[in-house]
């Protein structure tokens, strides 16, 4: 089953505006995380967010957590057209015996030049 | 620059065929993980292993096992493969401690006909 599901499944934007992509996850974390895809490429960890912090930042990449909703978002600033990808949340949950992360279906962000 | 390497970015089998894929990691992890990528239904666990010679099933181990024989390397095996293993597999590792992103491959597109 789909921990985390990204919202919305694709966003088309302008260079220079910011791109806003939101994860939904259904059970307790110990900490999530969001990935880079460029086109036919391997995954990139970007950023990873610990269930006990609330916002966290990254260069141009901002994160926040909600656990009473169970929701993340990714906020890129001043978007770049090499921005251009499918980013992806990750959850590490509290699962007995497993240690493995789950991963939403992502969201495509196209950053128009 | 440390790095997770698959031994094939494309592939094209035969269905029946056995299909390894390799995975080898320079990083000296434990956990190595392999999921496989599908349009629209993100990524999906296959199979883990958190030592060598150990392995655990992840979401969908049907029609696939695992070997490790060695820490550094991973390995994917399609028993007999069929259409519908046609994907990209993506393989990953992270070392044991809590809290540590995963480093991905490239990825192998496996195409089966």
């Amino acid at each position: 089953s789909q921990q985390g599901e990204e919202d919305p499944q694709a966003l088309s934007i302008q260079e220079g505006e910011n791109a806003t992509m939101n994860c939904s996850y259904k059970t307790s974390i110990n900490n999530l995380q969001w990935y880079r895809q460029n086109s036919g490429r391997g995954l990139v960890h970007l950023i990873l967010i610990r269930s006990n912090e609330r916002e966290k930042h990254s260069g141009r990449l901002r994160v926040t957590l909600d656990t009473s909703k169970k929701s993340s978002s990714l906020l890129i600033t001043a978007s770049r057209a090499a921005d251009t990808a499918s980013y992806f949340c990750a959850t590490d949950a509290f699962d007995a015996g497993r240690r493995a992360l789950t991963f939403g279906s992502g969201t495509r962000l196209q950053v128009q030049p | 620059d440390v790095k997770v390497t698959q031994s094939s970015r494309y592939l094209v089998k035969r269905t029946g065929e056995k299909v390894f894929l390799e995975c080898v990691q320079d990083m000296d992890h434990e956990n190595m993980f392999w999921y496989r990528q599908d349009p629209g239904l993100g990524l999906r666990l296959i199979y883990f292993s958190y030592d060598v010679k150990m392995k655990e099933k992840g979401d969908i181990p049907e029609g696939y096992s695992v070997s490790r024989e060695k820490k550094e390397r991973f390995s994917l095996i399609l028993e007999s493969a069929s259409t519908n293993q046609t994907s990209m597999y993506l393989c990953a590792s992270s070392p044991h401690r809590a809290n540590y992103g995963y480093t991905f491959g490239s990825g192998t597109r496996l195409t089966v006909v």
